[in-house]
């Protein structure tokens, strides 16, 4: 199975800062990447799909970048609702294996 | 409007079985890709199974020859049986659709059924 690391697993910040989440793939992906934003309790919510596509509805401040095994999720100016988990997921494969997830708490 | 509900959690003994249950709403399961994902308690999420609009169907080596997961065309609903149950299968179950918006991507969920494996 192909492997996803994320790094860091958990970062603070503050309200108004840009951060970048990274994510490595253990193989080549191409662009099957894909970002999820989970809170507490609830289901995880899709933000960006094929690496850098930003699903309908999802704030312009969220980008995601990157192609082959590593790739990269950026906040441009963090917001009170986007304290949460976020996971990178794999579809090259059928076995279609996510990060670990990178808490991102408040500062 | 679409939608996914998930039904059948519970506490089961380690070695038993379980069914679970996803009903779809807005669209049509048959001709959808369909998946399961769980999420063991403080942990991160894991991919389960998924079965393609022809019927073919994959699973994580984790759950493969215990879990099956299927449909029921007239119910619009979608399953996962969960059989020789271990500890380690303790999760929030969620299913989700593969592909119904955008390609390769698990793009609508169901809010999730807890199943608690234990003695």
């Amino acid at each position: 199975d192909i492997q996803m690391t994320q790094s860091p697993s958990s970062l603070s910040a503050s309200v108004g800062d840009r951060v970048t989440l990274t994510c490595r793939a253990s193989q080549n992906i191409g662009t099957y990447l894909n970002w999820f934003q989970q809170k507490p309790g609830k289901a995880p919510k899709l933000l960006i799909y094929a690496a850098s596509s930003l699903q309908s509805g999802v704030p312009s401040r969220f980008s995601g970048s990157g192609s082959g095994t590593d790739f990269s999720l950026t906040i441009g100016s963090l917001q009170p609702e986007d304290f949460a988990t976020y996971y990178c997921q794999q579809s090259y494969t059928v076995s279609k294996t996510f990060g670990q997830g990178t808490k991102l708490d408040i500062k | 409007e679409v939608q996914l509900v998930e039904s059948g959690g519970g506490l089961i003994q380690p070695g038993g079985s379980l069914r679970l249950s996803c009903a779809a709403s807005g669209f049509t399961v048959s001709s959808t890709f369909m998946s399961w994902v769980r999420q063991s308690p403080g942990k991160g999420l894991e991919w389960v199974s998924l079965i393609y609009s022809d019927g073919s169907s994959y699973y994580a080596d984790s759950v493969k020859g215990r879990f099956a997961i299927s449909r029921d065309n007239s119910k619009n609903t979608l399953y996962l049986q969960m059989n020789s149950l271990r500890a380690e299968d303790t999760a929030v179950y969620y299913c989700a659709t593969y592909g119904y918006i955008y390609a390769d991507v698990f793009d609508i969920w169901g809010q999730g059924t807890m199943v608690t494996v234990s003695s």
